[in-house]
């Protein structure tokens, strides 16, 4: 049950793209299309913005989209807007129910 | 709706124990596997514990295992986390969400702190 890899910052001017990866095995993100990103603004519950991969949930802007690669995976977020500001979180299921979440990336819009 | 409201948490000293809750409405609470995801003081999200819709399946961190306990009372759709043998670096808001792979649905957190 290792942590996937995130990098702990990113940033962009408004309106620009920005895209943060998340790596991890052939046991999690490898292996199953079930990698989910949340957003975190501070003192609030985490927001599911991705699922299964690419997936978006009711509500979520088009400007957030998820990708994967063999171990990585990748949200990106075009048009950045302030209201983007916050932690970012992949995690993966590793079989079943049991998931793993990333470290965390700190999303900064100049 | 569907509303998730965390319950339980407080001051406890190390080797104590707690018992938190999650009580669960707007959906069929038994379609649904549930997590306990906890988060330490300025730190990231970390998986606890989840449990199959049906109870049937149960898995835990291995940080927790032996230690913790998920349950899930369908009769009263509340989702239970028995906390033993705390230690210090337990100290974390404790949220319940709805589903393991993509949780659509989080609680506010409960603060769990285990101090002397």
């Amino acid at each position: 049950q290792s942590a996937l890899t995130q990098p702990p910052s990113a940033s962009g001017s408004p309106g620009q793209s920005v895209t943060i990866s998340c790596t991890g095995t052939s046991s999690d993100i490898g292996g199953y299309n079930y990698v989910s990103w949340y957003q975190q603004h501070p003192g609030k519950a985490p927001r599911l913005m991705i699922y299964e991969v690419n997936k978006r949930p009711s509500g979520v802007p088009v400007r957030f989209s998820g990708s994967k690669s063999a171990n990585t995976a990748s949200l990106t977020v075009s048009g950045l807007q302030a209201e983007d500001e916050a932690d970012y979180y992949c995690s993966s299921s590793a079989g079943g129910i049991v998931v793993v979440f990333g470290g965390g990336t700190k999303l900064t819009v100049l | 709706e569907v509303q998730l409201f965390e319950s339980g948490g407080g001051l406890v000293q190390p080797g104590g124990s707690l018992r938190l809750s999650c009580a669960a409405s707007g959906f069929t609470f038994s379609n649904f596997a549930m997590s306990w995801v906890r988060q330490a003081p300025g730190e990231g999200l970390e998986w606890v514990s989840a449990i199959s819709g049906s109870g049937d399946s149960i898995y835990y961190a291995d940080s927790v295992k032996g230690r913790f306990t998920i349950s899930r009372d369908r009769a009263k759709n509340t989702l239970h986390l028995e906390l033993n043998s705390l230690r210090a670096e337990d100290t974390a808001v404790y949220y319940c969400a709805r589903g393991a792979t993509g949780a659509h649905y989080w609680g506010q957190g409960t603060l769990v702190t285990v101090s002397s």
